[in-house]
């Protein structure tokens, strides 16, 4: 299986905050990789998929980048509503996902 | 708009089997793959399998003996069946759709609002 690490597992940051997360595979994934946002007592929400690709609805201050095994997503200005937890996810083989970020303030 | 809901019971007993249906509205299940996730606090997000309605399910190595996923077209909806369940298996399960051609694959673009399954004596 491929392993997913996501790094840091907490961040703590203000509201304008520009931050990052990022995210490794454990073997190339080429881009087969989604980002997705978590509210406590809700689904995960796909934030970015194909490595880079907001989806849409999404607001323009997320961006991912990134292929083959090393990712990052990054909130431009943290927003009150952006503190969260966040989970990237590869497709490659299988659905594999990292153990999450908690964005904190 | 396209929306997935989980059903099926909330506590189960140690060694029996674990059924939840997914019943999905505003989109057809003959379209994008299907799948089940799992979340606990311990391992976090795991995917358990999914299935397309023509094909073969495909199921994670590390619950393939035990799980089944099937697919009801006529109902729109779709099932997921886990046998001897531990302590282990309590967790929140979601169904999602993964996004099909334009996402590449297997990323999730509807999730159900999740439902919380003990395992339980």
């Amino acid at each position: 299986d491929i392993q997913m690490t996501q790094s840091p597992s907490t961040l703590s940051a203000s509201v304008g905050d520009r931050v990052t997360i990022t995210c490794r595979a454990s073997q190339t994934i080429s881009n087969w990789l989604a980002w997705y946002q978590q509210k406590p007592g809700k689904a995960p929400k796909l934030l970015i998929y194909k490595a880079s690709t907001l989806e849409t609805g999404v607001p323009s201050r997320f961006s991912g980048s990134g292929s083959g095994t090393e990712f990052t997503l990054t909130i431009s200005s943290l927003q009150p509503d952006d503190f969260a937890t966040y989970y990237c996810q590869q497709y490659n083989t299988r659905v594999g996902f990292g153990q999450g970020t908690k964005l904190e303030i | 708009q396209v929306q997935l809901q989980e059903s099926g019971p909330g506590l189960v007993k140690p060694s029996e089997t674990l059924s939840l249906i997914c019943t999905v509205s505003g989109a057809s299940i003959r379209s994008n793959y299907w799948s089940w996730i799992r979340q606990t606090p311990g391992k976090g997000l795991e995917w358990i399998g999914d299935i397309y309605h023509s094909g073969s399910p495909n199921y994670s190595p590390s619950l393939q003996s035990r799980v089944s996923i099937s697919a009801d077209t006529s109902k729109n909806q779709f099932s997921l069946k886990l046998s001897s369940v531990t302590a282990a298996d309590t967790a929140v399960y979601y169904c999602a759709r993964a996004g099909g051609f334009t996402y590449g694959g297997d990323a999730f673009d509807f999730w159900g609002q999740g439902t919380l399954v003990t395992v339980s004596s």
